[in-house]
């Protein structure tokens, strides 16, 4: 299958300074990522839908000037977490679907932010 | 709106057990199912996915069927290897871009 490459797998911020996690698609294009977030023993919540060449579509209760989201390619979409918090930590993981019809979507392997 | 209700974990069994986690759904229209697997310090990967009611999905020995009088997708095994050990997760889209609603995720634990 289709290959989403996401990086750095894990990372260690101090409070207050900014991390960016980099979501690639390697053998394909995706117009459309998504960003979702998994708290501990948790289910994966929707963050945000990346679209390229626009604005992301963020969904309720996610800052936008917090996660700041950029679409600038064809294969690449990132996730700025910005004056990072401790309660920031978690795992965040993208994943991107390989094409406007296929209906399955394919995931990065995640990242694991560390805010101390 | 669309949702997702998977049975509680942590499911514990002995290796060639046989393995059920229900999966329930809501949803308007005829959304896909997925199965995904999570395993320990790793992203998802797909497991099986099945996009029209009866369709029956499977993988690596496990097997889901679509069943929308039930709404109901519920993952099986008919026997478990410790290397199943792992968190899965119930998943449905709406089609389109994929967005994907995930349930809660359930850990299965397999020993030897």
């Amino acid at each position: 299958g289709a290959v989403v490459s996401q990086h750095p797998s894990r990372v260690i911020c101090k409070s207050g300074t900014s991390v960016k996690i980099e979501c690639r698609s390697l053998d394909f294009q995706a117009t459309t990522m998504f960003w979702y977030r998994q708290f501990p023993k948790q289910s994966l919540m929707l963050m945000a839908t990346s679209n390229e060449g626009s604005k992301a579509t963020y969904e309720q209760g996610v800052e936008k000037d917090k996660f700041l989201i950029n679409h600038a390619s064809l294969t690449l979409s990132t996730l700025t977490v910005t004056s990072a918090h401790p309660e920031d930590s978690s795992f965040y993981i993208c994943s991107a679907p390989e094409g406007q019809k296929n209906t399955e979507a394919f995931f990065g392997q995640g990242t694991r932010l560390t805010v101390v | 709106g669309d949702s997702v209700t998977q049975m509680e974990g942590p499911v514990t069994l002995s290796e060639e057990a046989f393995l059920t986690i229900n999966c329930t759904y809501t949803a308007t229209g005829y959304p896909s199912l997925f199965w995904y697997v999570q395993y320990p310090g790793e992203g998802l990967q797909l497991l099986l996915k099945a996009t029209k009611a009866d369709d029956k999905g499977s993988n690596k020995g496990f097997e889901a069927t679509y069943r929308k009088e039930t709404t109901s997708f519920h993952l099986e095994k008919g026997s478990v290897q410790v290397s199943d050990s792992a968190v899965y997760f119930c998943a449905l889209s709406g089609g389109g871009y994929n967005k994907l609603i995930f349930g809660a995720g359930t850990r299965l634990a397999v020993h030897p």
